[in-house]
């Protein structure tokens, strides 16, 4: 059973517009939650992080937002630009010391020029 | 951020024979590594947690004989795939976090590997 889901697999945005990428959890112990962006054949690189205790995190180009009572996160990403073209990955940690990250199964990003 | 190294990126082996994965933390020292696999269009599944000088602990399913993992410094960890099988083939990423809260995990390049 997965605990953290990305049901859209895929999105497609033009440059310049906004992209916005959602996730779902279904664990309410999570108290970390984090967005990784990977490239094929490559380890996934750090993008932003929102604590469970916060509703928004912004950072550039890339805002978290949280909506706990919904177990909904997104990340939105403006403007969008085609080197932003990547697997994005939403990711969760227990409220536990030295406990492993839970991937969703990513979403990947297109964006067109 | 800090920086995680894995080595190799890639390798191709025959069935039956072992291949080690060498995962490094090179400008902090990461109590706890993380093994993940990822198969094609799929998440990063936890394989094991490999807590420094003392066993690992591996996820359910994971084959803790078959994956063998050492973390024998706080700057190094291993996974050897023993008796590697073309089903083993897969794209395998080690994470390092700053602190034992790993409110941020780093992660290695990955290592993809082939059984023929």
């Amino acid at each position: 059973d997965q605990q953290v889901k990305q049901n859209s697999p895929s999105l497609s945005v033009q440059e310049g517009r906004i992209s916005i990428l959602n996730c779902d959890y279904t664990n309410s112990m999570f108290d970390y939650f984090l967005w990784y962006k990977k490239y094929p054949a490559e380890g996934p690189t750090f993008l932003i992080s929102i604590s469970s205790i916060k509703d928004k995190n912004e950072d550039g180009r890339f805002t978290v937002f949280l909506n706990k009572s919904a177990k909904h996160l997104s990340l939105h990403i403006v403007p969008s630009q085609p080197g932003d073209s990547a697997v994005y990955f939403c990711a969760a940690r227990l409220n536990q010391a030295g406990t492993a990250l839970i991937f969703g199964k990513g979403t990947t990003l297109s964006v067109s020029s | 951020g800090a920086v995680v190294s894995q080595h190799p990126s890639w390798v191709i082996c025959k069935s039956g024979t072992s291949v080690k994965i060498e995962c490094r933390s090179l400008d902090f020292q990461a109590t706890t590594m993380f093994w993940y696999r990822q198969f094609p269009k799929q998440s990063l599944m936890l394989m094991a947690t490999s807590n420094e000088g003392s066993k690992a602990t591996y996820e359910q399913g994971v084959e803790k004989d078959k994956f063998l993992i050492n973390h024998a410094s706080l700057t190094l960890s291993t996974l050897t795939v023993t008796s590697a099988h073309p089903e083993d083939s897969s794209f395998y990423i080690c994470s390092a976090s700053l602190t034992t809260q790993g409110t941020e995990a780093f992660f290695g390049q990955g290592t993809r590997l082939t059984v023929v």
